[in-house]
């Protein structure tokens, strides 16, 4: 069936490192995927995506890589500060009418200052 | 900017109690979903509509009914609450669009079920 993994599940670094997490999809035809930042206690907000028809996007410390063929996706976080720690998520569009997203289970990122 | 709200922050209801969960949207969006989050699982989606009085199960809909009788409101109804129902529900929109995915998430409602 449809399904997202994500790895790792937990992800220490020190300020000022950079932080890698990666995906899985298995659905061959997803076009879309998200990637969504839930800090303690709050709702989990947008911070970058990525298309299919795209390798690689970037927006500032943040970047997405895509590899179609291994049906593989990973965000990259740069110069890491205490404010990124939080859980991420990331997600892939299911290619169906009524856009339905999979989410991964999560990775708790803490940056120690 | 695009406000998600739900009825209540936490809940705590007793095994056999039928419950109501409420989610608002301002922005006039299309698509609706109801998630549930549990430590270590992600987000696991319940049910999600895509119009008024229109709906489509989820990964998770055992348990669960839903009813979207306006545009801006979709319900979760938990028939007969189950301590394994205990969690945090998630509601989001989203408009309809190829282009435009970005999902609004509303604060969430943690249900606890005695």
């Amino acid at each position: 069936g449809e399904n997202v993994e994500q790895h790792p599940s937990t992800l220490s670094v020190q300020e000022g490192d950079s932080a890698v997490i990666k995906c899985t999809y298995s659905d061959s035809a997803s076009n879309y995927f998200p990637w969504y930042k839930q800090e303690l206690g709050k709702r989990p907000q947008l911070i970058i995506d990525i298309r299919s028809n795209v390798g690689e996007k970037k927006d500032q410390r943040i970047a997405v890589t895509l590899n179609k063929t291994a049906k593989h996706f990973s965000l990259h976080i740069t110069e890491t500060q205490p404010e990124d720690s939080a859980v991420y998520f990331c997600a892939a569009r299911m290619k169906t009418s009524y856009d339905k997203v999979i989410f991964g289970p999560g990775t708790s990122l803490s940056v120690i200052p | 900017d695009v406000k998600v709200t739900q009825s209540s922050r936490y809940l705590v209801k007793r095994t056999g109690e039928k419950v109501f969960l409420e989610c608002v949207q301002d922005m006039d969006h299309e698509n609706m979903f109801w998630y549930r989050q549990d430590p270590g699982l992600g987000l696991r989606l319940i049910y999600f509509s895509y119009d008024v009085k229109m709906k489509e199960k989820g990964d998770i809909p055992e348990g669960y009914s839903v009813s979207r009788e306006k545009k801006e409101r979709f319900s979760l109804i938990l028939e007969s609450a189950s301590t394994n129902q205990t969690s945090m529900y998630l509601c989001a929109s989203k408009v309809y669009s190829l282009s435009y995915n970005e999902q609004f998430f509303g604060p969430g409602t943690r249900l606890t079920v005695l």
